[in-house]
């Protein structure tokens, strides 16, 4: 069965530092990843999503990440943290198998002015 | 467009009431899934649908029970509330396999 693990409850930064909240799968193939943002009181949206081809993808406000199958991993990064960046962060996975997204517990962004 | 419609956003039930928190998608996708939210878990699968007529339990599906009569609307019914029911319930869908889930604002419940 396809898991995600996100090893960080809470991560805090300053303004204007850089940023990079793990994430780790559990898959035999590639799987389709994602990772979306919650900010307080509203749903997920997508920040940006991997199917296949070039394994660093840009996705929406400003952030990366970068899949490396080696290391199983699918780790967000920002260059430099806004305070508008403060929300909650999920990794999901959704194997090529199973139509069903499977989410990390997600990591809590704090920002420091 | 809407997108995914939940309601209510916000309601408080008595142990043993019932209530049907409601779903509809203007995006016409198949997949439609129930999450529940609690602080530090994640999000966990409590009924999906792959289409109208066709359900299945997720992760965390006892005290709930779902239907499926159209494409657009996936309601979630809780029969018997139990405080061990407290949490944010979000209803998602995607298109297919591998796709983007939409996702509603949330229904924050709290059973009392």
């Amino acid at each position: 069965a396809q898991s995600v693990t996100q090893p960080d409850i809470h991560i805090t930064v300053s303004e204007g530092a850089s940023l990079e909240l793990r994430c780790n799968y559990s898959y035999g193939a590639t799987p389709y990843l994602f990772w979306y943002v919650q900010s307080p009181g509203q749903g997920l949206q997508l920040l940006l999503k991997y199917f296949s081809g070039d394994t660093l993808v840009q996705g929406i406000k400003g952030f990366e990440a970068e899949f490396k199958r080696s290391q199983s991993s699918f780790n967000l990064r920002k260059p430099s943290v806004h305070w508008s960046d403060a929300a909650e962060y999920f990794c999901a996975v959704a194997s090529g198998g199973s139509y069903i997204p499977t989410f990390g517990r997600g990591t809590s962004l704090i920002v420091h002015p | 467009n809407a997108g995914v419609t939940q309601t209510p956003k916000f309601r408080i039930l008595k142990i043993g009431q019932s209530m049907t928190l409601q779903c509809t998608q203007d995006m016409n996708h198949n997949y439609m899934y129930w999450y529940r939210q609690d602080p530090g878990m994640g999000l966990k699968l409590i009924y999906y649908s792959v289409g109208a007529g066709i359900t299945d339990k997720g992760e965390v599906p006892n005290g709930y029970n779902v239907s499926r009569s159209t494409t657009e609307d996936f309601p979630l019914r809780l029969e018997l509330a139990a405080p061990s029911q407290t949490s944010v319930y979000f209803c998602a869908s995607t298109q297919g396999i591998g796709t983007e889930a939409f996702f509603g604002q949330g229904t924050r419940l709290t059973v009392v």
